[in-house]
């Protein structure tokens, strides 16, 4: 079955430096997001691209955080500098489509610690 | 600003018992509801819910969505050790999932 890659699965790094995190999303699927979620919330949409654009990074805090998606397939999320509120799991996401309601289908995440 | 919110954040149950989570929504342009099961790693998808008044059932879980409401609800009967975690509710709207922060179900032998 096809399954969203994610990498690294943990991540430990101190505050003010940089980190990257991969995401692979089941073959075909043209939508992909990019979730944060704090431990006791629910996952928070930091940025959602169809192909290679962004549809939408109103959430993304663009000081420090970036995204891309170059070829429309897999993505980088990379935050510079880490700061110790940036401790969170990071969850990716993929859907067929955008424009229909489908579920989401989600990778195993990127737990971050920052010291 | 889109919003959801569950309730209750928490329920400690005994195996056997039914539960009931909410989930209620102030969403611009609706267009669906979804429940994910999360255990210590990533969100894995359950149901999905656009009509209102239709069941939705899967062995032991079944949810149903009152529009009028603006609500849904998560049952599961006959609950086991295995149903322990975070049940997840999220309203699709403009193209984006919007999440509640979850209800965290824990089930007792």
């Amino acid at each position: 079955e096809a399954e969203v890659a994610q990498s690294p699965r943990y991540k430990i790094t101190e505050k003010s430096q940089a980190v990257a995190f991969w995401c692979d999303p089941i073959s075909g699927h043209a939508t992909l997001y990019w979730y944060r979620q704090i431990l006791g919330q629910g996952p928070e949409l930091l940025v959602q691209f169809q192909d290679e654009s962004v549809v939408d990074d109103s959430q993304l805090p663009k000081d420090r955080f970036s995204a891309e998606r170059l070829k429309g397939v897999d993505s980088t999320l990379k935050i510079q500098p880490a700061e110790l509120g940036d401790s969170a799991m990071y969850l990716c996401a993929s859907s067929p489509f955008s424009s229909e309601p489908y579920e989401q289908y989600f990778g195993p995440g990127t737990r971050l610690t920052v010291t | 600003e889109d919003k959801v919110v569950q309730s209750p954040l928490s329920l400690v149950v005994h195996e056997g018992d039914t539960v009931t989570l909410n989930c209620s929504y102030e969403v611009t342009n609706f267009r669906s509801l979804l429940w994910y099961k999360q255990e210590k790693k990533a969100p894995t998808f359950l149901f999905m819910l656009t009509s209102s008044g239709i069941e939705k059932k899967s062995g032991r879980l079944s949810s149903i969505l009152d529009k009028k409401e603006l609500s849904s609800i998560l049952n599961i009967t006959a609950t086991q050790t295995g149903d322990s975690a975070i049940y997840l509710c999220a309203v699709e709207g403009a193209q984006k999932l919007v999440f509640g922060q979850g209800t965290r179900l824990t089930i007792n032998p």
